[in-house]
């Protein structure tokens, strides 16, 4: 149980195209998700918290109309990386925050990533 | 007050050795102190998690001992084993907001 995915696992994209990052909570309902962004050989940075049927929030120095959220449902969260450029590229993992349970209170759970290729 | 400090930076041990990896905090709003797994490529896995009214939690080979008075804690793997190789990260999260704040990471290295 408590499985994330995301889709793609990885993706390289041309200088100033969109993508978009899917997150889903396999067997769990979750109203709350993280998107996270982890460079060559270093820490897990938050980007964002997404819950579900409201606005995203961001942390400090994070472009918010740069990374666009969306949480439709208490299953998926959308990542949409605008006008993608060379630095933009890094490793993108979402996680879920297993909503009130007999097994999972409050625990989150990692997706396996999404590796972004700005060229 | 944000930061989780961790070390060593990377580790090798033995096959059958312990490996110890030492977190320190400064936040006194964090209420729980997970460890992730994380491989090449993969997205971190949850290891064992702590809160801070328990001292020492022992989950198979791992073990977390931690020090509430110091803001301490540390992450014990008896009988280290190469498919243990991977990089691990100890966090703390924010009571209230849930955010993670991770440590910077230990490569671990289990030599056969």
């Amino acid at each position: 149980g408590a499985v994330v995915s995301q889709h793609p696992s990885w993706v390289i994209c041309k200088s100033g195209t969109s993508v978009k990052i899917e997150c889903r909570s396999l067997d769990f309902q979750a109203t709350t998700m993280f998107w996270y962004r982890q460079f060559p050989k270093q820490s897990l940075m938050l980007m964002a918290t997404s819950n579900e049927g409201s606005k995203a929030t961001y942390e400090q120095g994070v472009e918010k109309d740069k990374f666009l959220i969306n949480h439709a449902s208490l299953t998926l969260s959308t990542l949409t990386v605008t006008s993608a450029h060379p630095e933009d590229s890094s490793f993108y993992i979402c996680s879920a925050r297993a909503d009130r349970g007999p097994s999972y209170y409050n625990e989150q759970f990692f997706g396996p990533g999404t590796r972004l290729t700005v060229l | 007050q944000q930061q989780v400090k961790q070390s060593p930076q990377s580790l090798i041990v033995q096959k059958g050795g312990i490996s110890i990896i030492n977190c320190a905090y400064e936040n006194t709003a964090f209420d729980y102190f997970p460890w992730y797994q994380q491989f090449p490529g993969k997205g971190p896995a949850l290891l064992i998690a702590i809160r801070p009214d328990v001292s020492e939690k022992k989950e198979g080979r791992f073990t977390i001992s931690f020090n509430k008075s110091a803001k301490q804690f540390s992450l014990h793997i008896m009988d280290s084993q190469p498919g243990d190789s991977a990089t691990y990260f100890c966090a703390g999260r924010q009571g209230g907001s849930e955010k993670l704040v991770f440590g910077k990471g230990t490569k671990l290295t289990v030599n056969p």
